[in-house]
């Protein structure tokens, strides 16, 4: 596609749910990111992958948080059990290499928890 | 880690006027800082970048400066124009990726 896409745009759960946030990163790019927004906050960074593999990981608040990108495009943010504060909009962006500079946003998934 | 503080929280400018936001930050590590803008529901946008081996970056109407010396770095708007009006946040991080943004300046700018 011609940006980042994400899915679900808006989720809504209960305390204590499972939840999974969908990122299709711009075709070719190799880096995908994880950020966390919440509201009136600047990006919270989550997670990075190089390829497959997470190269940082070290944003992930607790062990509930988990993400994967088996294929290298693809990436799925799991979130289990989730809490209240967990609410907010998560970003995921993309770039075509480590060092690029520039970050490509998506138009993030905003999970509300009840 | 990096914590990057960004002031003012708002800012309401005459069109045509100038902007200007500042932040600053704490690890001496960081080398990278870009400039993102987000609209009202958007995704956020880089609008301009500087590495810390240059102290002065300008691209149209936008300008950034750096001192690594005092850890402080400055966006500049100048020629303002109703479009410009969005919330904007600075970031630093050691690398490209792993960034600490700022909490956000909203910017509005009358007609």
């Amino acid at each position: 596609g011609a940006g980042v896409s994400q899915t679900p745009s808006n989720k809504v759960t209960e305390k204590g749910k499972y939840v999974e946030l969908r990122c299709d990163p711009i075709s070719g790019h190799t880096a995908l990111y994880w950020y966390r927004q919440s509201l009136g906050q600047g990006p919270e960074f989550l997670i990075y992958f190089q390829g497959t593999g997470a190269a940082d990981d070290s944003g992930l608040p607790n062990d509930r948080f988990f993400a994967v990108r088996p294929e290298g495009s693809v990436s799925t943010l799991k979130i289990q059990r989730t809490e209240r504060g967990d609410s907010a909009v998560y970003l995921c962006a993309s770039s075509p290499t480590p060092g690029a500079g520039e970050l490509f946003f998506g138009e993030g998934s905003r999970l509300t928890v009840l | 880690g990096e914590n990057v503080e960004q002031h003012p929280s708002t800012l309401s400018v005459q069109e045509g006027d100038s902007a200007v936001i500042k932040c600053t930050y704490s690890d001496s590590a960081s080398n990278y800082f870009p400039w993102y803008k987000q609209e009202l529901g958007k995704r956020p946008q880089l609008i301009i970048d500087i590495r810390s081996n240059v102290g002065e970056k300008k691209d149209q109407r936008i300008a950034v400066t750096l001192n690594k010396t005092a850890k402080h770095f400055s966006l500049h708007i100048t020629e303002t124009q109703p479009e410009d009006s969005a919330v904007y946040f600075c970031a630093a991080g050691p690398n490209d990726y792993k960034l600490s943004f700022g909490a956000g300046t909203t910017v509005t700018v009358r007609a």
